[in-house]
């Protein structure tokens, strides 16, 4: 079946720690993106990608890092510089890019990271 | 970016239509207004999205007034399952695909 997929769903690293967040989907879906979602909270922005090779700093990406080496995958790498890195995560695709925005996007599950 | 205000949180009878409204007095002409809704713990859930004309689909209704400054979304029979929190989006073209969430509308559909 076509999706996107976040694993693992469930995360545990110790402070201080890099860590990886992975996201997959064969959608063939040009942009991709990464949210933060605290307890009771919105989701914020943190990078996102139009096409492969190229991606911007959402509202909140100091901290963190991506790669957008193939068009199915966007990691999320979190630093040991993010300072408050325990959070739901939720990657997302679309088809859209600069030209068409008329088009929904899908999310994965997400993955809950807990840095203790 | 134009932004949404929708209300902190709304309760629904169950079997009864749930009407969300949402502001988005400074959206521009080439923008759509999009919904989502997430269930606890969940990746969020595309719902519907227009331009100007009003839309349906099996989900929901999507209301947006003539001069594109607010819009209801229409639960027509609200179930259990519908309790989630609702987010009203403007999509930003001149930021290429950027999707901005807000805080949303948290909806309980009780019995």
């Amino acid at each position: 079946d076509g999706g996107i997929t976040q694993s693992p769903k469930y995360l545990f690293r110790k402070e201080g720690q890099n860590v990886t967040l992975s996201c997959e989907q064969n959608l063939n879906h040009d942009a991709m993106y990464w949210y933060r979602q605290d307890p009771g909270q919105g989701l914020r922005l943190i990078y996102y990608s139009q096409i492969v090779n190229d991606f911007q700093k959402g509202d909140i990406a100091e901290g963190y890092s991506v790669s957008r080496e193939k068009k199915e995958s966007f990691p999320l790498t979190v630093t040991s510089a993010q300072k408050n890195p325990t959070a739901f995560y939720l990657c997302a695709s679309s088809i859209g890019t600069a030209h068409t925005m008329n088009t929904e996007a899908f999310f994965g599950q997400g993955t809950r990271l807990t840095v203790v | 970016d134009a932004k949404t205000t929708q209300p902190t949180s709304m309760d629904c009878a169950e079997g009864r239509a749930a009407n969300l409204p949402c502001n988005h007095s400074t959206i521009s002409g080439n923008e759509y207004v999009y919904w989502y809704r997430q269930i606890h713990s969940q990746g969020p859930q595309y719902i519907i999205h227009g331009l100007k004309n009003n839309e349906t689909n099996e989900m929901a209704s999507l209301i947006i007034t003539e001069d594109r400054k607010s819009s209801t979304l229409i639960l027509p029979h609200a179930t259990l399952r519908d309790t989630a929190v609702y987010y009203c989006i403007v999509r930003v073209k001149a930021a290429g695909n950027k999707l901005t969430f807000g805080g949303g509308t948290r909806v309980l559909v009780k019995p």
